[in-house]
């Protein structure tokens, strides 16, 4: 069965700290997606990155990457010198091929960023 | 990117009351939505899935007797929560996705409180 971990329940950082979210994940199909979204306070979720299973790249997005690793099943997502704007829940999901084409999402528990100044 | 929108953003209602929430895409048309609900501090748990003119797929344990769907166009979907109780009491957020790309267009929430 597909699954999301995110070990990590609360994060606190000091301000200019960098700080790793892992994300593992469980899947028996080849083709499916990876993604990370951000829950600030207000509730919203903020489309982060979008990976497929075939594209093994590390992404790099001003002070955000990601690191993708089939081999351990791991996609996690590190931000550089931390903000205290970075403060929020941050979701790591998984996304199999739906007989639709838009599969549904398995999101993980969530990491809680709390950066302080 | 697509916009997707959800009213109300929140309510309060009164035990035994239905609500009606509205999904809508904006800007572009989305044949399949999804419907999902987040506990306090808790992840987000689908709850169903809606393909525009048919029957909405619930996940296992989500009553449909309950929690109505309706996705009658392709820019619209409804969820109707019955006879709502306090344990109802939740945010519920709504996605649309319409193409191959795997991708979700997630609304702002509803946040329902019933009392």
């Amino acid at each position: 069965a597909q699954k999301v971990t995110q070990a990590q329940t609360e994060i606190s950082v000091v301000e200019k700290e960098d700080v790793t979210l892992d994300c593992v994940y469980e899947t028996r199909d080849t083709t499916y997606y990876l993604f990370w979204y951000k829950q600030p306070p207000s509730g919203e979720l903020v489309f982060l990155i979008r990976r497929n299973s075939f594209d093994e790249q590390n992404e790099i997005s001003g002070r955000y990457s990601w690191n993708f690793q089939k081999s351990t099943s791991s996609f996690n997502f590190t931000i550089t010198a931390s903000q205290v704007v970075d403060s929020a829940v941050y979701f790591c999901a998984l996304s199999e091929k739906g007989s639709s084409n838009t599969g549904k999402l398995i999101f993980g528990q969530g990491t809680t960023l709390q950066v302080k100044p | 990117g697509a916009v997707v929108s959800q009213h109300p953003s929140w309510v309060i209602c009164k035990s035994g009351t239905s609500v009606k929430i509205e999904c809508r895409s904006l800007d572009f048309q989305a044949t399949t939505m999804f419907w999902y609900r987040q506990f306090p501090k808790q992840s987000l748990m689908l709850m169903a899935t809606s393909n525009e003119g048919s029957k909405a797929t619930y996940e296992q344990g989500v009553e449909k007797d309950k929690f109505l769907i309706n996705h009658a166009s392709l820019t619209l979907s409804t969820l109707t929560v019955t006879s709502a109780h306090p344990e109802d009491s939740s945010f519920y957020i709504c996605s649309a996705g319409g193409g191959i790309s795997y991708e979700q267009y997630f609304g702002p929430g509803t946040r329902l409180t019933v009392t």
